[in-house]
C-alpha cells in the first residue's frame, strides 16, 4: 500500500475554495486514489475517488496529474460545516482480498473561519 | 442508506477485563473492519474479514481478537483490557464488488480502560 504524505492542518475563510495535495510518490499501476472525510465523534465518510485526470461530484473534485504522483481535492465554496479532517488514500481496489484494506494517515485538519 | 451500527457509544472498562466490541451491518457486505483512532496517530487497521470465520491481521492486531461467526457481526475482543487500549474504535464495511470498494463507518466505541 503505497504511502501519502499531506499537510496536518489548513485554515480557509467561509465561502473560499480550498485545495488539499496529497503526495504519493510511490503509487503503483493499479492504484487509485480516494478521499474520505471525519467530522468530529463520527466516522470517516467516503468523499471522491480517481484513477487519473479530474473527477467530480457534487461535493468536490479531484485532480490528478498524469504522473499520479500527487492528488489535490478540492472543495469550493467552503462553510463552516466543511470542517473536517480530510483523509487522502491509495491503494488497489481490484480484485483479491487484500485489496480492500485501506491505510488511512493522519489526515489534514480542515478549520473554516467565518 | 447503508447502516452499520456499534453496541456502545461509550464504554469504560478495569485492566484485565475482557470486553467486547460488537459491529453489525444491514447491507449484506462481505468484508468488515475494525479500526482504532488516537490523536496524532489516524486511523490504524486492527483486523479485517473478507468473509464468515475469516480474518486477516492488520497494522497492529496484537492484543486484539475478532469474531465473524455471521456476515452481518463482526465483533472485537479484547481478552485483558490494558490502559493503552484506551482509545475511539471504529467498525466498516465493504462490499466486494460495487462502487469503488466504499468502506461505510459506523459511528465509533470510545473505549476507557481504568
Amino acid at each position: 500500500l503505497a504511502k501519502t504524505t499531506q499537510p496536518i492542518s489548513m485554515d480557509s475563510y467561509e465561502g473560499q475554495e480550498v485545495n488539499i495535495t496529497c503526495s504519493h510518490n510511490n503509487i503503483a499501476t493499479n492504484d487509485y486514489i480516494t478521499w474520505y472525510q471525519q467530522f468530529p465523534s463520527q466516522g470517516p465518510r467516503f468523499i471522491i475517488q480517481g484513477y487519473k485526470t479530474k473527477v467530480t461530484n457534487e461535493v468536490a473534485s479531484l485532480f490528478i496529474p498524469a504522473d499520479r504522483k500527487s492528488s489535490t481535492l478540492s472543495l469550493p465554496r467552503v462553510s463552516l460545516s466543511d470542517t473536517a479532517v480530510y483523509y487522502c488514500l491509495v491503494g488497489d481496489m481490484g480484485s483479491g482480498a487484500g485489496s480492500y484494506q485501506l491505510t488511512f494517515g493522519k489526515g489534514t485538519k480542515l478549520s473554516v473561519i467565518p | 442508506d447503508v447502516k452499520v451500527t456499534q453496541s456502545s457509544r461509550y464504554l469504560v472498562k478495569r485492566t484485565g477485563e475482557k470486553v467486547f466490541l460488537e459491529c453489525v451491518q444491514d447491507m449484506d457486505h462481505e468484508n468488515m473492519f475494525w479500526y482504532r483512532q488516537d490523536p496524532g496517530l489516524g486511523l490504524r487497521l486492527i483486523y479485517f474479514s473478507y468473509d464468515v470465520k475469516m480474518k486477516e491481521k492488520g497494522d497492529i492486531p496484537e492484543g486484539y481478537s475478532v469474531s465473524r461467526e455471521k456476515k452481518e457481526r463482526f465483533s472485537l475482543i479484547l481478552e485483558s483490557a490494558s490502559t493503552n487500549q484506551t482509545s475511539m474504535y471504529l467498525c466498516a464495511s465493504s462490499p466486494t464488488s460495487g462502487k469503488n470498494n466504499e468502506q461505510f463507518f459506523g459511528p465509533g466505541t470510545r473505549l476507557t480502560v481504568l
